[in-house]
C-alpha cells in the first residue's frame, strides 16, 4: 500500500511563473490537507479538501494560491505568479473518510519549491 | 484559536539518556493530540496519537501523555539512540479537523 505520493520532489521556478504541486493520497483516503513549511519555521495549515470540495481554506493566501481535489486524479496545489517568498516545502497529508482527525495523518515527503 | 508551543527548541544528549519533550496548547477542547517525527529533507512520520479520553499512549521506547486540563502533553523517549536524532513535532486539532503544529524540538543524540 503506497503512502502519500507528492511530485515533484523539487521544483524550481522563476519569479512570475506558475507552480503546480501534486498529491496522491493513500489508497482509500478521501481527505487531503496541504501544509507549508517555511525555512526554520513550523508547519502552517493551508487547506483541507475532500473529493470535489474545499472544506477549509482559511490558511490559504487570498491571491495567487488555489487548490483542488477532483473526483479522479491527484490533489493539485497551484501557485500563480510565484514570488521569492513562496519558496518553502509544501507537504500533503491524507486521512481516511470515516475517521477524520481521529486517524493519524499520513504525510508525503513534500515538494521543495525554490523561486529564483 | 489554537496555539501550540514546544520546549525546548533544541536538545543535545548523549546516547542512553531518557528525555522528555514538552508540548503545550491553548485550546483544551481537543479530541486528540499527535506526535510526529521529521527527518531532514523528509516528510512527517506519525509516532503516537492520544485520544482525549486517554491519558497516555506507548509505542516501544516512546510514551506520550496528555493532560487536557493543563493544556500539556509530553513525549518521553527512553534509552535514547543516535537514530532518534530528528525534529519532533506535536500537533493539536482545531476547528474543522485541521492540525495546528508546534515549531518542534530538534533532538540530537550523540554516541
Amino acid at each position: 500500500n503506497a503512502g502519500v505520493m507528492q511530485n515533484p520532489r523539487h521544483l524550481v521556478r522563476r519569479r512570475g511563473q506558475e507552480a503546480r504541486l501534486r498529491c496522491s493520497p493513500m489508497k482509500g483516503h478521501s481527505h487531503v490537507y496541504w501544509y507549508r513549511q517555511l525555512p526554520e519555521e513550523g508547519l502552517k495549515f493551508m487547506v483541507y479538501l475532500q473529493k470535489e470540495n474545499i472544506i477549509d481554506e482559511s490558511g490559504m493566501p487570498k491571491e495567487r494560491f488555489s487548490a483542488e481535489f477532483p473526483k479522479e486524479g491527484p490533489s493539485i496545489l497551484r501557485i500563480q505568479q510565484v514570488v521569492r517568498g513562496d519558496s518553502a516545502a509544501y507537504f500533503c497529508a491524507s486521512s481516511p473518510p470515516s475517521e477524520g482527525a481521529n486517524s493519524p495523518l499520513h504525510f508525503g515527503n513534500g515538494t521543495r519549491l525554490t523561486v529564483t | 484559536k489554537q496555539e501550540v508551543t514546544q520546549i525546548p527548541a533544541a536538545l543535545s544528549v548523549p546516547e542512553g539518556e531518557n528525555l522528555v519533550l514538552n508540548c503545550s496548547f491553548t485550546d483544551s477542547a481537543i479530541y486528540n493530540l499527535q506526535w510526529f517525527r521529521q527527518d531532514p529533507g523528509k516528510g512527517l512520520t506519525s509516532l503516537l496519537l492520544i485520544q482525549s479520553s486517554q491519558r497516555e499512549q506507548t509505542s516501544g521506547r516512546l510514551n506520550a501523555s496528555l493532560d487536557k486540563s493543563s493544556g500539556r502533553s509530553t513525549l518521553y523517549i527512553a534509552a535514547s539512540q543516535p537514530g532518534d536524532s530528528a525534529t519532533y513535532l506535536c500537533a493539536a486539532p482545531y476547528n474543522t479537523d485541521k492540525l495546528i503544529f508546534g515549531t518542534g524540538t530538534r533532538l540530537q543524540v550523540f554516541p
